[in-house]
């Protein structure tokens, strides 16, 4: 079955580490997507990628950063300069034109 | 130019009532317009989406309606039941000719549905 997985499922980070989360697909989508997800919040856009080895900051790329060196593949690593990583972290790839997103299930971050 | 604003915030409704979620878009270059759920702890998932070339499209309980003079559409869910319990979330992107092809996303809606 085609699908986007994200790896792993709940991830600890202690104070000044740097972590990456994995994000794989088999859609053959060409764009991908991180959203962020505070309790009770909405989806906000870290980075996104229409194409291999190219990548654009979304609205709260601060800390964070990302490679697309594969079609599949968009890794997220939350660096220690991030000062509030705690949060659910959602990625999403798409087709281009007039298709929606599909969602992974998400890794919860917290910091211990 | 760029916001989709989406309300209420969180509603309450009835078993077997009819929740509404409204949503309101500036962009009128915008011509995709989905829904997604969310259940916690999981990612969102596509519920149902339109283009403005048509007013309603049903799928089951669910149907969007859909104003391109106003800049408005909204979700209706029919015979609301407890597992529709969830975060809905419209969003609005332009699908072809735009610099990008990001979805905007509204700001979500936490529905309760009592038994």
């Amino acid at each position: 079955d085609g699908g986007i997985t994200q790896s792993p499922k709940y991830l600890f980070r202690k104070e000044g580490q740097n972590v990456t989360l994995s994000c794989e697909q088999n859609l053959n989508h060409d764009a991908m997507y991180w959203y962020r997800q505070d309790p009770g919040q909405g989806l906000r856009l870290i980075y996104y990628s229409q194409i291999v080895n190219d990548f654009q900051k979304g609205d709260i790329a601060e800390g964070y950063s990302v490679s697309r060196e594969k079609k599949e593949s968009f890794p997220l690593t939350v660096t220690s300069a991030q000062k509030n990583p705690t949060a659910f972290y959602l990625c999403a790839s798409s087709m281009t034109g007039c298709y929606g997103y599909t969602f992974g299930s998400g890794t919860r971050l917290t910091v211990v | 130019q760029q916001q989709v604003k989406q309300s209420p915030q969180s509603l309450i409704v009835q078993k077997g009532g009819i929740s509404i979620i409204n949503c309101a878009y500036e962009n009128t270059a915008f011509d995709y317009f989905p829904w997604y759920q969310q259940f916690p702890g999981k990612g969102p998932a596509l519920l149902i989406a339109i283009r403005p070339d048509v007013s309603e499209k049903k799928e089951g309980r669910f149907t969007i309606s859909f104003n391109k003079s106003a800049k408005q559409f909204s979700l209706h869910i029919m015979d609301s039941q407890p597992g529709d319990s969830a975060t809905y979330f419209c969003a609005a992107k332009r699908c072809y000719g735009g610099a990008t092809n990001k979805l905007i996303f509204g700001t979500g809606t936490l529905l309760a549905v009592q038994p």
